[in-house]
Parts: C-alpha cells; sequence; structure tokens
C-alpha cells in the first residue's frame, strides 16, 4: 500500500482558497488519488478523485503533477463550514483504503 | 444523510457484556465496510464484505466477531472488549464492479461512538 503523507494542520481565514499538499512517493501505476473530507462524530465524505492532470467539481479541484509523487486539493473561498479533518488516499481498488492522520483544517473568521 | 445508518449511535459497556453494532445500507451496494477509529490515531479498516462474503481481515482481535446476512446490513457482535477498544465504529459501502478498477466511492454511515469500562 502507498502511504501518504500530509501535513498535520492548517489554518485559513474565510474567503480564501486553501491548498492541501499531499505526498505519495511510493504510488503505483494503478492507483488513484483520492480526498475525503470528515466533520467531528461523521463519517468520512467523499470528496474528489484523480489519476493525473487535474479534476474539478463542484467543491474541489485536484491538481497531479506528471510524477504523481504529490497532489494537491484546492478549496476556493473556504467558510467556517468547511473546518474539517481532510484525508488523502492512494488506492488501488476499492478494498485498499488507507486512512493516513489528515490534516485538520481550522477556518478562521 | 449518506444512505447508511448505524446504530445504536453511543453505546457504554462492560469488559463481560456482549452487544452488537448494527449498519443498514440503503444504497443498493454490494460490498460493506467496518472501521475503528481510535482518537488521534487514522482510520483502520477492519473487516470488508463483498456479495455479503467476507474478504478481508486485518488481524482483528476475535472478540469482534461480523455478520453479514445480506447485501443491505452489516453487524459487528462485540464480547469481552478492553478498554481500549473504546473508539468511534464507522460503517461503510460501496457498489463493486468487479471487472475493471473502475471508481467505486465508500459511503459512510455516521458511526457508533463505543466506550468500554
Amino acid at each position: 500500500l502507498a502511504k501518504t503523507t500530509q501535513p498535520i494542520s492548517m489554518d485559513s481565514y474565510e474567503g480564501q482558497e486553501v491548498n492541501i499538499t499531499c505526498s505519495h512517493n511510493n504510488i503505483a501505476t494503478n492507483d488513484y488519488i483520492t480526498w475525503y473530507q470528515q466533520f467531528p462524530s461523521q463519517g468520512p465524505r467523499f470528496i474528489i478523485q484523480g489519476y493525473k492532470t487535474k479534476v474539478t467539481n463542484e467543491v474541489a479541484s485536484l491538481f497531479i503533477p506528471a510524477d504523481r509523487k504529490s497532489s494537491t486539493l484546492s478549496l476556493p473561498r473556504v467558510s467556517l463550514s468547511d473546518t474539517a479533518v481532510y484525508y488523502c488516499l492512494v488506492r488501488t481498488g476499492a478494498n485498499n483504503l488507507f486512512f493516513g492522520t489528515g490534516t485538520r483544517l481550522t477556518v478562521i473568521p | 444523510e449518506t444512505g447508511v445508518t448505524q446504530t445504536p449511535r453511543h453505546l457504554v459497556m462492560g469488559m463481560t457484556n456482549k452487544k452488537s453494532l448494527k449498519c443498514e445500507q440503503h444504497l443498493g451496494h454490494n460490498a460493506m465496510y467496518w472501521y475503528k477509529q481510535s482518537a488521534k490515531k487514522p482510520l483502520e479498516l477492519m473487516f470488508v464484505y463483498s456479495l455479503e462474503e467476507r474478504v478481508e481481515n486485518n488481524s482483528v482481535p476475535s472478540r469482534f466477531s461480523p455478520e453479514c446476512p445480506n447485501s443491505s446490513h452489516l453487524f459487528l457482535h462485540l464480547h469481552t472488549l478492553q478498554p481500549e477498544d473504546s473508539a468511534l465504529y464507522l460503517c461503510a459501502s460501496s457498489q463493486e464492479s468487479f471487472r475493471d478498477d473502475t471508481f467505486n466511492e465508500q459511503f459512510f454511515g455516521p458511526g457508533t461512538r463505543l466506550t468500554v469500562l
């Protein structure tokens, strides 16, 4: 299983763009990069997934460089409700979900 | 609401008790999972059921016993637990393709907060 490394915590002011970078040096050819969000006392919730280059959906963008050894989750104009833990996962097949310690994002008014 | 429900939401039990956690998914998925989340530790995958058969058991102690009677229900039977088993237990489900490596997002329930005294 490819392990991931991401910052333990980040703070941001409301309305700013937040970029969370994740390292996955041992990513394999068939691995996808997936991000989940978790609020206190709730289960994780899928945000976005990508394989290479850039993926964008209604809540976030995911940037993956050509070597795929890292990825960056970008949250545009965060609000207080975006305060949560964000997990970067590298997955080969649905069963192999390895959650690291995640990044605790705190949005400040 | 994610379509995955868990009961009870909170459970306090003694080390000699026997209790069960229940998970139900209303999404028509064919795979279900149990995870454990301890304080300040990453989520740990405990069990995976695919088409109602257990496909993975990550060295979980025998005091945790899963049961999947059908594709919509998953149980975790607990007996003679230890205080260090206190944690948030999360259930998830997904739709597996079994044919290729297509993406299959996992949908998580709200969890059961377990305290072992």
